[in-house]
């Protein structure tokens, strides 16, 4: 079991360029979450998905973000005109449906707006 | 609403000596809590959880947290610290506001510092 992969691990753009950051859980997890860590700060929930659906998304700023966790392939978590202040660690974590508090994280993407 | 409070942001203590981490929550549920680990530029691994058993939890690495709900505390400690527990810690609650899917809140973390 390979674990939650994230790709890329770093990632730099030049404001206002895209960012588009892949997740793939834990097999037999249908539950994903992405979290956002900004520099010298704990991290802080954006969004929950499941397979074609966006279930909680009170994290998320209103513009620019937007996640998908489509019915084949990878959760992505998408930012359009990213500014300096998107510059964080983007963590993604998966569960199974039966457990949401066995949670696995990945190992993050860094990204790096200059 | 959950929150929780990581009351030192740094912490050094000397290698051998006991390690302490504190932390407390607010919730308006029946928490889970647990212990994240992160060394530098990696991501976050597991040290233990609470879900509502047994109060005392032993984790990995030979750490262990005590839940105290009188005092709404999940202190983190290790009774003799290695140079590889250097890393930062945080305290997280996850809200049980659904059957499925609850967020995690994390603390805003502590950094753990071992002296040689």
């Amino acid at each position: 079991n390979a674990g939650v992969m994230q790709n890329p691990r770093h990632l730099v753009r030049r404001r206002g360029q895209e960012a588009r950051l892949r997740c793939s859980p834990m097999k037999g997890h249908s539950h994903v979450y992405w979290y956002r860590q900004l520099p010298e700060e704990g991290l802080k929930f954006m969004v929950y998905l499941q397979k074609e659906n966006i279930i909680d998304e009170s994290g998320m700023p209103k513009e620019r973000f937007s996640a998908e966790f489509p019915k084949e392939g990878p959760s992505i978590l998408r930012i359009q005109q990213v500014v300096r202040g998107d510059s964080a660690a983007y963590f993604c974590a998966s569960s199974p449906p039966q457990d949401s508090s066995f949670y696995t994280f990945g190992s993050g993407t860094r990204l790096t707006v200059v | 609403a959950q929150s929780v409070t990581q009351l030192d942001s740094h912490v050094s203590v000397s290698e051998g000596t006991p390690v302490l981490l504190r932390c407390n929550y607010s919730s308006s549920y029946s928490p889970s809590l647990f212990w994240y680990v992160q060394h530098p530029n990696k991501g976050l691994q597991l040290l233990l959880k609470y879900t509502s058993a047994a109060t005392l939890v032993k984790g990995i690495n030979g750490f262990e947290a005590e839940f105290k709900k009188s005092e709404t505390s999940f202190h983190l400690t290790k009774p003799s610290a290695h140079m590889s527990d250097a890393a930062e810690y945080f305290c997280v609650v996850s809200d049980h506001k659904r059957r499925y899917g609850n967020k995690l809140v994390f603390g805003a973390g502590t950094i753990l510092r071992v002296k040689s």
